[in-house]
């Protein structure tokens, strides 16, 4: 069974770094093709993709957003932690990890972890 | 530029069907999608990924209620039988060029 959880902070204030753990289990990261991804839907918007981490260490990036984010994996804790720099009020939002088991549709989703953008 | 198309809102009586679009932009009429339900108060959850020829793999559990087809660069999402539980909102989700991409949502409203 495939399971992702997103765990951080619930709550961030303006210009600060928001860290988020994506802890898995069910699949590995070190198993050709596959993914995780970080999405994101800010409250009555739409999914927005952030970033993707495939099991070679190949990251990629939304476009509008990609100087402030940072993907990365730890294949022996069977995690994914996205760093978000110089956060705003507009990236309040709840934040999904997913995994992508061929690396391009994703298939498992995480519960989803709510932060809000406050001072 | 890839991009995904999607009405804002659809509505049917329950127990009636309903067919919902996922449009892709010019020049990717052959990419697949994948479509997903979020309910109120839940996480979101895959349906299917959706071929051009129509072919879809759904997910586990996925009632047959729900079925895919395409035509063109429009990917369909099809209940029948509608359920009051199939109230929330739904989106298609696609690739290429190194990233990922979610249409902008349907929101289903079950009359």
């Amino acid at each position: 069974q495939i399971t992702l959880k997103e765990s951080g902070p619930t709550l961030v204030k303006p210009t600060q770094t928001l860290t988020l753990t994506c802890t898995f289990s069910g699949f590995s990261l070190s198993t050709t093709a596959v993914g995780v991804d970080w999405i994101r839907q800010p409250p009555g918007k739409a999914l927005e993709w952030l970033a993707l981490i495939y099991w070679d260490d190949d990251k990629r990036y939304s476009p509008s957003l990609k100087t402030r984010l940072t993907i990365t994996k730890d294949t022996s804790k069977n995690q994914v932690v996205l760093t978000m720099t110089n956060v705003d009020p507009a990236d309040t939002a709840t934040y999904y990890c997913a995994h992508s088991p061929d690396g391009d549709s994703v298939v498992y989703w995480g519960l989803g972890t709510l932060v809000t953008v406050s001072s | 530029q890839l991009a995904l198309t999607q009405s804002p809102s659809a509505s049917a009586s329950l127990g009636a069907s309903i067919k919902l679009t996922c449009t892709l932009s010019s020049g990717h009429s052959r990419y697949a999608i994948t479509w997903h339900q979020r309910r109120p108060g839940k996480g979101p959850r895959y349906l299917m990924k959706l071929n051009n020829d129509g072919s879809h793999i759904k997910g586990d559990g996925i009632p047959d209620r729900f079925s895919g087809s395409s035509s063109g660069a429009e990917r369909y999402l099809t209940i029948s039988g509608l359920q009051s539980e199939d109230e929330g909102d739904y989106f298609c989700q696609t690739w290429g060029a190194g990233v990922h991409l979610f249409g902008t949502g349907t929101k289903v409203t079950v009359l």
